[in-house]
């Protein structure tokens, strides 16, 4: 079964900084990769995703990810935030199960907090 | 196209009671999932729906049991609360032949007093 580890609970950031946010998971022969938003009280947003193909994936909102096999890892990056991306970030990947299957696998979560 | 709807958004029920949440998928989506979402689990995996049949089901007691409709509407059910149900339960569609890809709604913020 599938795993996701995201590196860090918690990331604060000035404004116009840019950001990283660390998502490693568990080796496969091919994964889908995606990357979630949740704002307060909200449910989750799809940021973006990765099926196959390029490995620099772009997303909504200026952010993109980008997927190396060698590392497992799929890192989540804006090169400027803004006090509108402070949120709740997750990382997922789908793990199939029978044919046609699919459940997605998160990490914990890193909170995004940007300060001004 | 409207997202994924969930009704009711809050709830608030007593330890031993049952409840039944609904969601509606973005029209064509034929296959629901199901997640609860707790600040010590994190997000986990309750079951997934695909034409009115289960297909996968994630480790949660047999309380937890959901359906889906011939209109790709689910629900799914809690039997005889417990405190630890307190979660938000959140539903997500996917489109057709795409599984892995999944869409989310807001969410049943369900709590159990």
């Amino acid at each position: 079964a599938q795993s996701v580890t995201q590196l860090d609970s918690q990331v604060p950031v000035f404004e116009e900084a840019p950001v990283e946010l660390r998502c490693n998971y568990s080796s496969s022969v091919s994964v889908y990769l995606f990357w979630y938003v949740q704002y307060p009280n909200q449910g989750l947003q799809l940021l973006l995703k990765y099926l196959s193909g390029s490995t620099l994936v772009k997303g909504i909102n200026g952010f993109e990810a980008e997927f190396n096999k060698s590392q497992t890892s799929f890192h989540l990056r804006k090169p400027s935030v803004h006090i509108s991306d402070t949120a709740e970030y997750f990382c997922a990947v789908s793990d199939s199960i029978i044919q046609g299957a699919q459940k997605l696998v998160f990490g914990q979560g890193t909170r995004l907090t940007i300060n001004p | 196209k409207a997202g994924v709807t969930q009704t009711p958004r809050y709830l608030i029920k007593t330890r031993g009671q049952q409840v039944t949440l609904s969601c509606s998928p973005i029209s064509g989506h034929r296959s629901v999932s199901w997640y609860q979402q707790t600040p010590g689990q994190g997000l986990q995996f309750l079951f997934e729906y695909f034409s009115e049949t289960q297909r996968n089901k994630g480790n949660f007691p047999g309380r937890f049991s959901g359906r889906q409709f011939s209109n790709s509407r689910s629900e799914m059910n809690v039997s005889t609360l417990e405190l630890g149900d307190s979660a938000l339960y959140l539903c997500a569609s996917s489109p057709p032949y795409r599984a892995y890809e999944q869409y989310f709604g807001p969410g049943t913020r369900l709590t159990v007093t």
